[in-house]
């Protein structure tokens, strides 16, 4: 199993340009992450999805998009960045959620210029 | 929302064990505490988690409070290789499935 895969690894957009972060796992994980992670600071949750066609909201949802269309992908999309997104977000699943783990995916570096 | 509490940074002489706290007193009854390190710029990963009883895995032991406000991750004989971020998470909005990850306890062990 490759585990939880993101691309790309950094990318560097300016002002107003917009992109996907692609996400995918091959654990057949139902639940799926999206944290962004300023310098210094902890992991805050931006989206999530507890299955194909089901997402919700986390901690800091404005200027992001997601959706699921299948259990393997969970896309990011920023629509119109901006120098706040400048972060590291990294993507993560699970099977289940009180009790079960969280697989993280080893992150993608963007920066807004 | 249940949030947590944790000292910015700790230092652990290597061999010795690394006592780290986290204070979560507003958690709900049947929730867990999970603990996750991050390493440089690497992915969290999952150490151990708890609900009220001590619990104990070939990474650490997670000691909770019996009123459930308060646990401590112990790594019994820290190693160079445990210099990390430590977490200490619980749910963001009590029975979701939203996780925070607070600013964590920067643990550097030193030879």
């Amino acid at each position: 199993n490759a585990g939880v895969t993101q691309t790309p690894k950094f990318r560097i957009l300016k002002i107003g340009q917009s992109m996907t972060l692609q996400c995918t796992q091959d654990m057949n994980h139902n639940y799926m992450y999206w944290y962004r992670q300023d310098p210094g600071m902890g992991l805050k949750l931006i989206y999530y999805s507890v299955g194909a066609g089901i997402t919700d909201k986390g901690e800091v949802p404005n200027g992001y998009n997601v959706s699921r269309s299948t259990t393997e992908d969970f896309p990011l999309r920023l629509e119109l960045a901006a120098p706040s997104q400048t972060s590291v977000y990294f993507c993560a699943s699970s099977y289940s959620t009180s009790v079960d783990t969280q697989y993280f995916g080893p992150g993608t570096r963007l920066t807004v210029l | 929302d249940a949030k947590t509490t944790q000292p910015p940074s700790m230092d652990c002489a290597e061999g010795r064990a690394a006592n780290l706290p986290c204070n979560h007193s507003t958690i709900s009854g049947n929730e867990y505490v999970y603990w996750y390190r991050q390493i440089h710029s690497q992915g969290p990963q999952y150490i151990i988690h708890g609900l009220k009883n001590n619990e104990t895995n070939e990474m650490a032991s997670l000691i909770i409070t019996e009123d459930r406000k308060s646990s401590t991750l112990i790594l019994p004989h820290a190693t160079l290789r445990d210099t990390a971020v430590y977490y200490c998470i619980v749910p963001f909005t009590s029975g979701t499935y939203k996780y925070i990850f607070g600013t964590g306890t920067r643990l550097k062990v030193l030879a």
